[in-house]
């Protein structure tokens, strides 16, 4: 089992809904998680941190945090063209100093 | 100037030869790392650095070796470079740890023929 997981898409989401993707773990001693977005061909970008269960919103972007059930969600409100990307889910427990990647889940926006 | 820089951008190299890939950073961050990227298996952490007198393996590091020559710069080596080492290869640093997540590099293609 990979100690994090995503589904590798793609996920296809029209213009203006909506896009939740979806990330579990398998270490219970995880506690810092981190949504980074990647274009094609280029370097990861973090765009959300999320450290304690519930939601934390910025922006579009809303990331959501289940200790309990090792999930780990990412919401992007009002989905734009330019969102369409790989997004990769990382996790860690605290005090590591080494992130734990998931294989990313590619994104598409239909415009 | 962009916080990390990765040289050389894309490199193509034979079989058997040495290669090493450049990382420098101008974040002040003590903590460095090296990653590759393959289709598939996302990203994969190769070796880490904590400061330049401290070098840990990952847990891919069969065939590659660094060097940390200065807190700023952290070098990767592919001794005898082989075609399964084709990959995108990615510097990251942090502050205080990986709680903060990761600043990365631009990346470099390496193509081993």
């Amino acid at each position: 089992q990979k100690e994090v997981e995503q589904n590798s898409g793609p996920l296809s989401v029209p213009e203006g809904a909506i896009a939740s993707l979806n990330c579990t773990y398998s270490d219970r001693g995880s506690q810092s998680f981190f949504w980074y977005r990647q274009y094609s061909g280029k370097s990861p970008e973090l765009i959300m941190s999320i450290y304690s269960n519930g939601d934390k919103e910025d922006g579009r972007f809303t990331a959501q945090l289940n200790k309990a059930s090792q999930y780990v969600s990412l919401l992007i409100r009002d989905s734009q063209p330019s969102d369409s990307a790989t997004y990769l889910c990382a996790g860690t427990r605290a005090g590591n100093e080494k992130l734990t990647f998931g294989t990313g889940t590619r994104l598409t926006i239909i415009p | 100037d962009a916080d990390v820089t990765q040289t050389p951008r894309n490199r193509i190299t034979k079989t058997g030869k040495r290669i090493m890939l450049e990382c420098s950073q101008t974040k002040g961050h003590d903590r460095m790392y090296w990653y590759r990227q393959d289709p598939g298996l996302g990203l994969r952490l190769i070796y880490y650095s904590f400061d330049v007198k401290d070098i840990n393996k990952g847990e891919i590091s069969d065939g590659y070796s660094v060097s940390r020559q200065a807190q700023a710069k952290f070098s990767l080596s592919l001794e005898s470079a082989i075609p399964n080492q084709t990959a995108l290869y990615f510097c990251a640093t942090s502050e205080n740890g990986a709680n903060y997540g990761y600043t990365f590099g631009s990346g470099t293609r390496l193509t081993v023929v």
